[in-house]
């Protein structure tokens, strides 16, 4: 399957800091990238999508303005958590996808960022 | 819309088979498939398109009931490493490629 990595794996901050989580696609162009966050023991809730180029689409409820998110490229997205409080302490992961070919395709996902604010 | 999971959580012995469920109230395109080990990421099982599709790899396969809206995941002769979580993921035509994932049913499964 394709590859998706995510740096770093763990980060912790204090309050008030910015922290920036990559995402990259290792062996393919994504056209479109995911971002989730994952409380323990819960669903992964989809926090906003991002097209190359293009602004991010946010889900509601998710802060546009604390949750940054750039698509540089094809194969670079970021998110940026800014002023980072403790209840902002999550699993956040990434996923990508390429566009349809009529056949099928799926999301594929990075390993995840552990943040912890403290 | 949150797809609903069903069960929540299953016990297994090594050997014994297991079906998961995922139900939607809106018109599918596909279902996406995922499992998640503790602290991991989803790694990906498998998807299931629009069509009534079933797909299977090893001993894990999936139907996709288009009419009803549903799918299932059936795990045969369950072995130590399915423990996880299985996540059901599903889109919705018109939905630009965002999936919305259900609550997860945890399953482990014992010697």
């Amino acid at each position: 399957g394709a590859v998706v990595s995510q740096h770093p794996s763990w980060v912790i901050c204090k309050s008030g800091t910015s922290v920036k989580i990559e995402c990259r696609s290792l062996d393919f162009q994504a056209t479109t990238m995911f971002w989730y966050r994952q409380f323990p023991k819960q669903s992964l809730m989809l926090m906003a999508t991002s097209n190359e180029g293009s602004k991010a689409t946010y889900e509601q409820g998710v802060e546009k303005d604390k949750f940054l998110i750039n698509h540089a490229s094809l194969t670079l997205s970021t998110l940026t958590v800014t002023s980072a409080h403790p209840e902002d302490s999550s699993f956040y992961i990434c996923s990508a996808r390429w566009g349809y070919d009529g056949s099928g395709d799926t999301q594929y996902f990075g390993p995840g960022t552990r943040l912890t604010v403290l | 819309q949150q797809p609903v999971q069903s069960p929540q959580a299953v016990i297994l012995r090594e050997g014994e088979d297991a079906v998961i469920n995922c139900s939607s109230s809106k018109a599918l395109y596909s279902v996406h498939w995922y499992r998640q080990k503790h602290g991991e990421a989803p790694v990906f099982l498998m998807i299931l398109l629009k069509g009534g599709e079933q797909k299977g790899h090893e001993k894990i396969s999936a139907s996709f009931n288009e009419k009803k809206q549903q799918s299932s995941l059936y795990l045969t002769a369950s072995q130590l490493s399915y423990s996880g979580t299985y996540f059901c993921g599903t889109e919705f035509a018109g939905g630009y490629q965002k999936v919305t994932f259900g609550i997860g049913t945890k399953l482990q499964v014992i010697p």
